[in-house]
């Protein structure tokens, strides 16, 4: 089955302890991207990556990181999560960024206390 | 601020009518997407109108696409318990640069049984 997996679904940490959301989909697809979603704002892109190696910002990349190793995984890491990073993550991939439908995985829920 | 506007925000509606829902955007678009979220949970893309389109159908679902209004509509047609959820427009830039998918804010669907 064409899926993103991400992991995990949900995930209570402190402040300031490093952190990592991991993210895998097995259709080959060159594009994938990491969103946020709060209430009242939708859904902001943090980061994306066109192609392994190839990472860049979105809208709101400050205070995460990603990489891009292999073509298949592209986690998201939050060296010293805050209380403000406190929200509902979404990875998702698409055969060509724009112009062709995304597939998003299940979501993280996370809370920094 | 967002690309894509949803209206209304919410909506309430028995089952077996029709639902409505609008989108308007701000600047040229390559194509328009929409996507279902039941709660908490992963987007799932339901349909894309490329900007040279005009109708599309697909299954119980129409959307409309007006470049010289900058606006889409997604109608679904007999709506059911199931299809409560939240529907999102996405906009792929003409122009997309670094940014691929922007989406609006949403509409909170209830179909009431």
């Amino acid at each position: 089955e064409a899926q993103v997996t991400q992991n995990p679904r949900y995930l209570i940490t402190v402040t300031g302890k490093k952190l990592t959301v991991t993210c895998s989909q097995n259709m080959n697809h060159e594009y994938m991207s990491w969103y946020r979603q709060d209430p009242g704002l939708g859904l902001r892109q943090i980061y994306y990556s066109m192609n392994v190696e190839v990472t860049d910002k979105g809208d709101v990349p400050e205070g995460y990181k990603v990489s891009r190793k292999e073509k298949r995984n592209f986690p998201l890491i939050l060296e010293s999560p805050s209380p403000n990073q406190t929200s509902l993550y979404f990875c998702a991939s698409s055969e060509d960024r724009g112009r062709s439908g995304y597939t998003f995985g299940s979501g993280t829920r996370l809370t920094v206390v | 601020s967002q690309q894509g506007e949803e209206d209304p925000q919410a909506l309430s509606i028995q089952e077996g009518e029709n639902a409505t829902m609008n989108c308007s955007y701000k600047t040229s678009i390559n194509n328009l997407q929409w996507y279902r979220q039941n709660s908490g949970r992963g987007l799932v893309h339901l349909i894309l109108i490329r900007s040279n389109e005009r109708e599309k159908h697909s299954g119980r679902l129409r959307v409309t696409l007006d470049t010289s209004k900058k606006s889409s509509s997604l109608l679904i047609t007999a709506s059911r318990a199931a299809d409560t959820a939240s529907y999102f427009c996405a906009t792929a830039l003409r122009d997309t640069g670094r940014r691929a998918l922007t989406f609006g804010s949403g509409t909170r669907l209830q179909v009431q049984p």
